[in-house]
């Protein structure tokens, strides 16, 4: 079966440029994750869906960065007025994790969006 | 705050050697830890998971071994081939909470 996609692979922005960064995970899949992941360190968490609720976005960097879940499947991180220190890759993943569960889950990555802002 | 340490440098072992990584977290108690691989250019894939109250768990030819006095995981490859080479991702957890990575530790097993 397919697995986590994301689109664009690549992004070059100018500074200033909005972007959106799209994220289709495995189907069945309640849980999506958004990270970020600068050079040479591990992603690290930004916002976090169940099905359409987004349920925490404490790790959203500004009030520039938004996603959504509309529809509990395919989510978009939106940032707008892209600045460099947003260069990064943006990684997408989806799970079986609930909230409330006391049982873990793997995530299933997708193989992330690098965003170049020149 | 929460902190998860991982060995930055590289580890550059012999093909056939064991290869071991630690994960050192600290002002945490996770409930779980997991372990991902991630290759150049590709998202972080998994590999295994262990939960407080197991000591070891085994998967071919890796293990991983959790010690919550300690607050330490140690990641084994026995048998290691110049294809296990890339970066490993250590992740602890609380059920139903969001992983945090630690920076990853890249291997380079040479033939």
């Amino acid at each position: 079966g397919a697995g986590v996609s994301q689109s664009p692979r690549y992004k070059v922005a100018k500074r200033g440029q909005d972007v959106a960064l799209r994220c289709d995970p495995i189907s069945g899949h309640v849980s999506l994750f958004w990270y970020q992941q600068a050079l040479g360190q591990g992603p690290e968490f930004l916002t976090y869906f169940q099905n359409e609720a987004q349920l925490d976005k404490s790790g959203l960097p500004s009030d520039r960065f938004f996603a959504e879940r509309p529809e509990g499947s395919v989510s978009t991180l939106k940032i707008q007025r892209t600045q460099q220190e947003d260069s990064a890759v943006y990684l997408c993943a989806s799970s079986f994790q609930l909230a409330d569960s006391e049982v873990s889950y793997e995530q299933y990555f997708g193989p992330g969006t690098r965003l170049t802002v020149t | 705050s929460q902190k998860i340490e991982q060995n930055s440098e590289a580890l550059n072992i012999q093909e056939g050697k064991t290869a071991t990584l630690t994960c050192n977290y600290t002002n945490y108690s996770p409930a779980y830890l997991q372990w991902y691989r991630q290759d150049p250019g590709r998202g972080p894939v998994f590999l295994l998971l262990i939960r407080e109250n197991e000591k070891e768990k085994r998967k071919e030819r890796l293990k991983v071994t959790f010690d919550t006095t300690l607050k330490q995981s140690l990641f084994h490859i026995t048998a290691s081939q110049p294809a296990d080479s890339a970066t490993y991702l250590c992740a602890p957890g609380n059920a139903g909470n969001m992983l945090t990575f630690g920076g990853g530790t890249r291997l380079m097993v040479k033939p």
